[in-house]
């Protein structure tokens, strides 16, 4: 049960756009579509952001947008807004019928 | 609304037990899988377990099986996570969050500190 890869910070300025990556193998993310992304702002319950790769729950954005490549699931936000400040997690399910999470992303708006 | 409010958190000796609980409201509890997951303080988050909505499959993380056992009770829209042989890297906060393939709704936490 090793953490997913995600870098541990990554920037951008208001009304660009970001992504960030989530690492794993072919018994998490590359072998199911059971990829997920969690939002956490400081202090606060994280919250779904993108489920089941790139599938958005009632309410999010649609600056908010996920995909897979092999091993490789990727969150894109478009159009930075300052309340995109956040640490971002992925998760996936895995080949133990366990779940993985990244290891976190800071998201900085400049 | 839809909630999740964990409960039964606080300061524990290393070695001893603690159960958490979870209660459910705003939605049907009993069709949906459940997980706990935690944070320590300053990292990232943890998947420790999952059950299924009936409660037949339970799954573990490596770092606590044996040590801690999910359950839910449907009739008091309740889950709960029985934790024995504390140890100081249990030290987290602890959420319980519904759903199976995504965890949709997330409780609030509530802090476990393992400390002589």
């Amino acid at each position: 049960q090793s953490a997913l890869t995600q870098p541990a910070s990554v920037s951008g300025s208001p009304g660009q756009s970001i992504t960030i990556s989530c690492t794993g193998t072919s018994s998490d993310v590359g072998g199911y579509n059971y990829v997920s992304w969690y939002q956490q702002h400081p202090g606060k319950a994280p919250k779904l952001m993108i489920y089941e790769v790139s599938n958005r729950p009632s309410g999010v954005s649609n600056r908010f947008s996920g995909s897979k490549s092999g091993n490789t699931a990727s969150l894109t936000i478009s159009g930075l807004q300052a309340e995109d400040e956040a640490d971002y997690y992925c998760s996936s399910y895995t080949s133990s019928s366990s779940w993985v999470f990244g290891g976190g992303t800071k998201l900085t708006v400049l | 609304q839809v909630q999740l409010v964990e409960s039964g958190g606080g300061v524990v000796q290393p070695g001893r037990s603690l159960r958490l609980s979870c209660a459910a409201s705003g939605f049907t509890f009993s069709s949906y899988g459940m997980h706990w997951v935690r944070q320590a303080p300053g990292k990232g988050l943890e998947w420790v377990a999952v059950i299924w909505y009936d409660g037949s499959n339970k799954y573990y993380a490596d770092s606590v099986k044996g040590r801690f056992t999910i359950s839910r009770d449907n009739s008091k829209n309740t889950l709960y996570l029985q934790m024995n042989s504390l140890r100081a890297e249990d030290t987290a906060v602890y959420y319980c969050a519904s759903g199976y393939t995504a965890m949709v709704i997330w409780g609030q936490g509530t802090m476990v500190t393992v400390s002589s």
